[in-house]
């Protein structure tokens, strides 16, 4: 059964690095989104991508936070300089459509970022 | 703001029983409620998807029901197994299609 991926499954960096976490959605997915859940709380809202684009996005996806598709496989997330409460699980979804009320999300078994 | 409830935070049952778990939302316009299971340390794995206009979804042991009235989403397992061990997280799909979710209930069924 296809499945989403995620590399690398833990990241640990100093505080103002920058990281990139990486992504590989489901191949005919259309639809990708990231989440994270910083330890002992809940799962939080990101960021949505479709063709080439932010869809939607939260409060917490600042201006440190940027999203890209490099090439038909990647889908990747960048946090500029990483903060010590960027220190979560970091979860890629994707899904084959969206704006829709049936539609299921894939997760990927997460990455686990450590800011030091 | 969207704000979603899950009661009780934990549970701990001996194998074989029935269980409930609750799930509350504030704000009833919603597209969805789905249910996920998270096991430690692991992804979430989709159970469920209840859409708006439907009351509840089965599927083998599990079935999921959806008032969206009173803000309140259901999971039932039925004759529950200690494989069923996880945390089971409920997200309400609201405006914009952006998910909220809950905090989840942390299950244990014992041997």
């Amino acid at each position: 059964e296809p499945e989403v991926t995620q590399t690398p499954s833990h990241q640990v960096t100093q505080m103002g690095q920058e990281v990139i976490l990486r992504c590989v959605p489901i191949s005919n997915h259309l639809y990708f989104y990231w989440y994270r859940q910083i330890l002992g709380q809940k799962v939080e809202f990101l960021v949505s991508f479709y063709n080439n684009e932010i869809s939607e996005k939260s409060e917490i996806f600042d201006d440190q936070f940027s999203v890209e598709r490099p090439d038909g496989s990647n889908f990747t997330l960048k946090i500029r300089s990483t903060k010590l409460e960027d220190s979560a699980m970091y979860f890629c979804a994707s899904s084959a459509n969206s704006g829709s009320s049936t539609d299921t999300q894939y997760f990927g078994p997460g990455t686990r970022l450590t800011v030091l | 703001k969207q704000e979603v409830t899950q009661i009780p935070a934990a549970l701990s049952v001996p194998e074989g029983e029935n269980l409930v778990l609750n799930c509350s939302f504030t704000d009833s316009a919603i597209y969805n409620l789905q249910w996920f299971r998270q096991d430690p340390g692991k992804g979430l794995t989709s159970l469920l998807l209840i859409q708006s206009s439907q009351r509840e979804q089965t599927s083998g042991r599990l079935n999921a029901s959806l008032d969206k009235s009173s803000g309140r989403s259901t999971l039932y397992i039925a004759a529950s197994q200690p494989g069923d061990s996880a945390t089971y997280l409920c997200a309400a799909l609201g405006g914009s299609y952006i998910p909220t979710f809950g905090r989840g209930t942390s299950l244990i069924v014992h041997p």
